[in-house]
């Protein structure tokens, strides 16, 4: 059973810093992994969507790379706004189970 | 294009009662899935319906059933609602189907959701 896990849970940053958001999961059988955003209350928006066979995938400010065979993730985010404050969740996709979720990293970018 | 809608946007039941949720997909996507997503927590995967049919189940009571019409709409629907069913109900929809030989690159949509309080 796929089990993920997120750290930090939270995360407060000044506005210009980059940062790291981490992502681990327990069966590394997965076709690709997907990053999302999350306003408070509102549904999920996809940012980036790894392939297994990628190793990094970038989209403006955002860089995550995928380590398939240890299990790991990373979101970069470079030069972060107040914008950026939400909720990002990953999910690691097996394919033939549903996605499974970890528990998000808060993240609060202050002005 | 629109994306994925849901409606109501919120809704206030009492413990005992009946919802029905609903969800419309973005064009052309024939695959539709269900997310129950409690505070603090991820979302927690419901059902998923392709042309019509029923393609996985999570670890969820047998109150809880859905159905996808001809349109690729689908309705969540949950009986004898109850305190724990307080959550915000996700709605994402994909071309195909998951599992599917195309279906592993696909991207799931998410709908803005269903945020249910039972009182």
């Amino acid at each position: 059973k796929q089990e993920v896990t997120q750290i930090p849970a939270a995360l407060s940053v000044p506005e210009g810093e980059n940062l790291v958001l981490n992502c681990s999961f327990t069966d590394s059988a997965i076709y690709n992994l997907q990053w999302f955003r999350q306003d408070p209350g509102k549904g999920l928006t996809s940012l980036l969507l790894i392939q297994s066979s990628q190793r990094e995938q970038t989209s403006g400010r955002l860089n995550a790379s995928l380590d398939k065979s240890s299990g790991r993730s990373t979101l970069y985010i470079a030069a972060s706004q107040p914008g950026d404050s939400a909720t990002y969740l990953c999910a690691p996709d097996g394919g033939n189970t549903p996605l499974v979720f970890g528990k998000g990293t808060r993240l609060s970018v202050i002005a | 294009d629109a994306g994925v809608t849901q409606s109501p946007t919120h809704l206030i039941k009492t413990r005992g009662q009946h919802v029905t949720l609903r969800c419309s997909p973005i064009s052309g996507h024939k695959s539709v899935s269900w997310y129950q997503q409690v505070l603090g927590q991820g979302p927690q995967f419901i059902f998923q319906y392709y042309e019509k049919e029923e393609r996985g189940r999570g670890n969820f009571p047998d109150r809880f059933s859905a159905r996808q019409f001809p349109n690729y709409s689908s309705e969540l629907n949950v009986n004898a609602l109850l305190l724990g069913d307080s959550a915000l109900y996700l709605c994402a929809s994909s071309r195909n189907a998951r599992g599917r030989g195309q279906g592993v690159r696909e991207k799931l949509f998410f709908g803005s959701g269903t945020q249910l309080s039972v009182l």
